[in-house]
Parts: C-alpha cells; sequence; structure tokens
C-alpha cells in the first residue's frame, strides 16, 4: 500500500526553527508537496520538490532524498502565526496525491 | 483575485436527508477535485474530473455523488447523510494533472454537521 508518515505533533518556541520529517512509500514519485492548514481552514501551498536536494523559499525550505523516500520541511524564525498543521503529499505514477494526515505545529512564546 | 469558492462555509443536516455543497472557480483550472477530510486526518480524496471526465475513486461510497456542470462549478451530492460523514468537505482545482509540479488550490472549505 502507499504511505505517508509524519510525527503527529511537535512543539517549538518563537524565533527558533523547526524540522519536520516526512517519509513515503508509494508507488511510483512524481513529486512531493508541502502544504500549510490552520485550524478549520483550506490548506494552502508551501513548497513543491521533484529532484534532490534543498528548495529554498524566505523563511521555508524543503528538502528531498528520493533514494531514502525523504523530504522535511525548515521553518526559521518562527512566528506565533506558524502554528498550523503543515501536510505532507506525494505524487504517485498515477499523478494522484497521496496525503500525509499532517503535522500540528505549536509555537509556544 | 481568482480563486475557489465554497458555499456554504457551515451546513448541519439531518441524519438522512439529502444536502448538495458547491464550489466555484474563477481559476479556469481544468482539474476540479472533492475532498472529504476528518479532524486531524489526511485529506481522503473523493472524486476528481479531468475537464467533464468524471473520476470517482474505488472507496468512495456510493451515497457521495457529483456533478460539473461547466468549468466553474462543481456540486458534491451527499443522499443520505450518515453521522459518519460528519466532516470538512474541500474543493481543489490545479491545472493539469498530467504535470506534475502543478499545485492543487483549495477552497475554505465545508463543514458538515449531521444531526
Amino acid at each position: 500500500g502507499q504511505n505517508i508518515d509524519q510525527p503527529t505533533e511537535m512543539t517549538a518556541t518563537e524565533g527558533a526553527i523547526v524540522q519536520i520529517n516526512c517519509t513515503y512509500q508509494t508507488s511510483g514519485f512524481n513529486g512531493l508537496f508541502w502544504y500549510q492548514q490552520h485550524a478549520g481552514e483550506a490548506p494552502t501551498f508551501l513548497s513543491y520538490n521533484v529532484l534532490d536536494g534543498l528548495e529554498e523559499k524566505g523563511r521555508f525550505s524543503s528538502f528531498l532524498s528520493r533514494s531514502k523516500g525523504y523530504s522535511y520541511l525548515l521553518l526559521k524564525e518562527l512566528q506565533m502565526k506558524d502554528s498550523a498543521s503543515y501536510l505532507c503529499a506525494v505524487r504517485d505514477s498515477n499523478y494522484q496525491l497521496i496525503w500525509g494526515a499532517g503535522t500540528k505545529l505549536i509555537i509556544k512564546p | 483575485d481568482a480563486m475557489v469558492i465554497q458555499n456554504p462555509r457551515y451546513q448541519v443536516t439531518q441524519f438522512g436527508k439529502p444536502v448538495t455543497l458547491s464550489c466555484s472557480q474563477t481559476l479556469n483550472h481544468n482539474v476540479m477535485y472533492w475532498y472529504q477530510q476528518k479532524s486531524s486526518q489526511a485529506p481522503k480524496l473523493l472524486f476528481h474530473y479531468y475537464d467533464k471526465d468524471f473520476n470517482n475513486e474505488a472507496d468512495t461510497p456510493d451515497n457521495f455523488q457529483s456533478r460539473r456542470p461547466n468549468t466553474s462549478f462543481c456540486f458534491l451530492d451527499i443522499r443520505s447523510p450518515g453521522l459518519g460523514d460528519a466532516a470538512m468537505y474541500l474543493c481543489a482545482t490545479s491545472r493539469d494533472s498530467g504535470d506534475s509540479s502543478y499545485e492543487q488550490y483549495f477552497g475554505p472549505g465545508t463543514r458538515l454537521t449531521v444531526t
């Protein structure tokens, strides 16, 4: 079967750095997405990786290793508004998105 | 602003009473999706349309139906809602399911309560 694993919950301090990991086992790979979802709201797109390496976008970076079936989302200079769930999703060989359950990130002052 | 709109934002229906959720988009995307998301769970794909081609996920219950009368609009019909159908229903669009880089744009969701 297809599977996306992420930690259920993480806690970090305002101003710090946090890394959210995602491991995947899917039938084929056509890219990995990270989405942010605030409580009660829709997911919003953060990043896309299809080649190995690091993609940087402001305070957020995303890393991919296809050989290891692994990605992480790195959030720097954490702000209270970054409190949200972060969902990892992989596009499989049929171009369907397989979603993880998300990591709830709690930011403390 | 180009966007995905869902109405209503909150819907309360009675057990067994049919309900329709609507989604519209001004992005002119050819692919539209309906997801069901329960608390702290991954979004679960119910259907998607590639233009007018309808694609039903294998494990989507028959109780759920969908219509896409034109590019801009898509509807989710729940024929006989059960208590287990209470969830957030998310509509999303993307430009082309054949290009892996295109992200999905989500509407704000409709939270369905079944009493």
